[in-house]
C-alpha cells in the first residue's frame, strides 16, 4: 500500500490563481480530511469527508473547496489564492468511526502564495 | 468549541534525564492521540488513548489520560538525541463519531548531550 499521497509537494502561486492539492489513499478509508499546518498554531482542519459524495467543514474553511466523488481521492481547491493561505497543507484518512482508528497522515503539500 | 493546550511550548532536554509534555483540554472527550512530527515531514502516529486512566508506553514514551482532569501527559525517559521532533496531542470530542481532531499548538523538543 502506498497509503496517503499528496501531490504536488511544493507549489508556489500568485495571488489571484486557482490551483488542486491532490489527495489519494489505496487503504479504502472512509474518513478523509484536509488540515492546514503554520507555525505555532498545530494543525486545523478545513474540510472534512465521511465518504463518497459526503463532505462537510472544519474550522477554517474559508477559500478552499472539496469534492469527494472516489473513496480514494479527496482534492483540495484554492478558488483565489492569497498569501494567508501560505502554509503546509496535509491530507489525512482514517477506516472510520471506531474509537482508536488512527488517521494516516500525508507526506504534505507545501504551499507560496506570492 | 474545544480547545486544546500544550506545554511547554518548547522543551530544551538533557540526554539521560526525563520530562513531561502536558496537554489539557476544554471540553469532555473519550479519544486523545499523540503524534510526532520530525522537521519538514508529517505526522507519525504515537499512542491512542481511549479511556480514563489509559496508559501506553513505547520505548523511553509513556503517554496517559485522565479523564476527570482533561489532562493527558506524554513522559519522556531519560531523553536521547533521537527523540528530539514536535510533539503534537489531539483531541476528539466526545460528541464526534467521526473523530475530527483539535490539536494543541505542538511541543518542540530539542535534546542535546
Amino acid at each position: 500500500n502506498a497509503g496517503v499521497t499528496q501531490t504536488p509537494k511544493f507549489q508556489v502561486l500568485k495571488t489571484g490563481q486557482s490551483m488542486t492539492l491532490q489527495c489519494a489513499q489505496d487503504m479504502n478509508h472512509e474518513y478523509m480530511s484536509w488540515y492546514r499546518q503554520d507555525p505555532g498554531m498545530g494543525l486545523r482542519l478545513i474540510h472534512y469527508s465521511v465518504g463518497a459524495g459526503i463532505t462537510d467543514q472544519g474550522e477554517v474553511p474559508n477559500g478552499y473547496n472539496v469534492s469527494r466523488s472516489t473513496t480514494e481521492d479527496f482534492p483540495l481547491r484554492l478558488l483565489s489564492a492569497a498569501p494567508s493561505q501560505t502554509s503546509v497543507y496535509f491530507c489525512a484518512s482514517s477506516y472510520g468511526r471506531a474509537p482508536g482508528e488512527t488517521q494516516y497522515f500525508g507526506p504534505g503539500t507545501r504551499l507560496l502564495v506570492l | 468549541e474545544l480547545k486544546v493546550e500544550q506545554n511547554p511550548l518548547f522543551l530544551s532536554m538533557q540526554e539521560g534525564k526525563n520530562y513531561t509534555i502536558y496537554c489539557n483540554y476544554s471540553t469532555t472527550s473519550d479519544r486523545l492521540y499523540w503524534y510526532r512530527q520530525d522537521p519538514g515531514k508529517s505526522l507519525e502516529s504515537l499512542f491512542v488513548l481511549l479511556s480514563n486512566g489509559a496508559v501506553k508506553q513505547e520505548g523511553r514514551l509513556m503517554a496517559s489520560l485522565d479523564t476527570k482532569a482533561r489532562l493527558s501527559t506524554l513522559h519522556i525517559t531519560a531523553a536521547v538525541h533521537d527523540l528530539s521532533a514536535t510533539y503534537f496531542c489531539a483531541v476528539v470530542m466526545t460528541t464526534d463519531s467521526w473523530g475530527k481532531l483539535q490539536f494543541g499548538a505542538g511541543t518542540q523538543v530539542v535534546v542535546t548531550p
